[in-house]
């Protein structure tokens, strides 16, 4: 079954620390992988997808086939990053996600 | 303005009642998805469709049914066979399946 794992509900760092989100996937073939982002009273946004292999606001992920997973990265946490992060993976037109990660930024 | 709408933002029902939540996007969107939000579950998926008049269940589609009669709509019936209605409800659309999707605002559902 597609299945897409975020292990941590929770994730608190402080400000200037590094940060990275854990997702792992289960799926048959070559899954479009997404990470997605939810700010405090605001919709569901894309934050950043595996094929543009971009960086936004500062943050990387990175597809590692070897070991199915797909974590999302910032090399120095800053306080507005403090939101929920879900990953997700598409494929035969299903898009699935995680059950996300909190993370909270500390000054 | 572009985007995807859903309405009502709260919705109150009692049990027993079935409930349409309603979804209208004008982003010209192939694609388009129901997920219920429930705290530390995440989203689940519900239903999608691909194309106008075809659906498919997702993983947790009892209790449910949808309709796509419309390229633009694609509403969600809360029928009185879902055990546990109550949650925050997502609808989403994208251009073709597996590409960025875009998120409405969301309705609360509280049956009491």
């Amino acid at each position: 079954a597609q299945r897409v794992t975020q292990p941590e509900k929770l994730l608190s760092v402080f400000k200037g620390a590094p940060v990275e989100l854990k997702c792992n996937y289960s799926y048959s073939g070559s899954p479009e992988l997404f990470w997605y982002v939810q700010y405090s009273r605001q919709r569901l946004q894309l934050l950043l997808r595996h094929i543009s292999r971009e960086s936004i606001k500062g943050f990387t992920a990175d597809l590692n086939k070897g070991e199915t997973s797909f974590h999302l990265k910032k090399p120095f946490a800053q306080e507005e990053d403090s939101a929920m992060y879900y990953c997700a993976g598409g494929a035969t037109n299903k898009l699935i996600f995680g059950t996300g990660t909190l993370l909270a930024v500390q000054p | 303005d572009g985007g995807i709408t859903q309405s009502p933002k709260y919705l109150f029902r009692k049990e027993g009642q079935n409930v349409t939540l309603s979804c209208e996007q004008n982003l010209n969107h192939d694609a388009m998805y129901w997920y219920r939000q429930d705290p530390g579950q995440g989203l689940r998926l519900i239903y999608y469709s691909q194309i106008v008049n075809d659906f498919q269940k997702g993983d947790i589609a009892e209790g449910y049914s949808v309709s796509r009669e419309k390229k633009e709509s694609f509403p969600l019936t809360v029928t009185s066979a879902q055990k546990n209605p109550t949650a925050f409800y997502l609808c989403a659309s994208s251009i073709r399946r597996n590409t960025e999707a875009f998120f409405g605002q969301g309705t609360r559902l509280t049956v009491v």
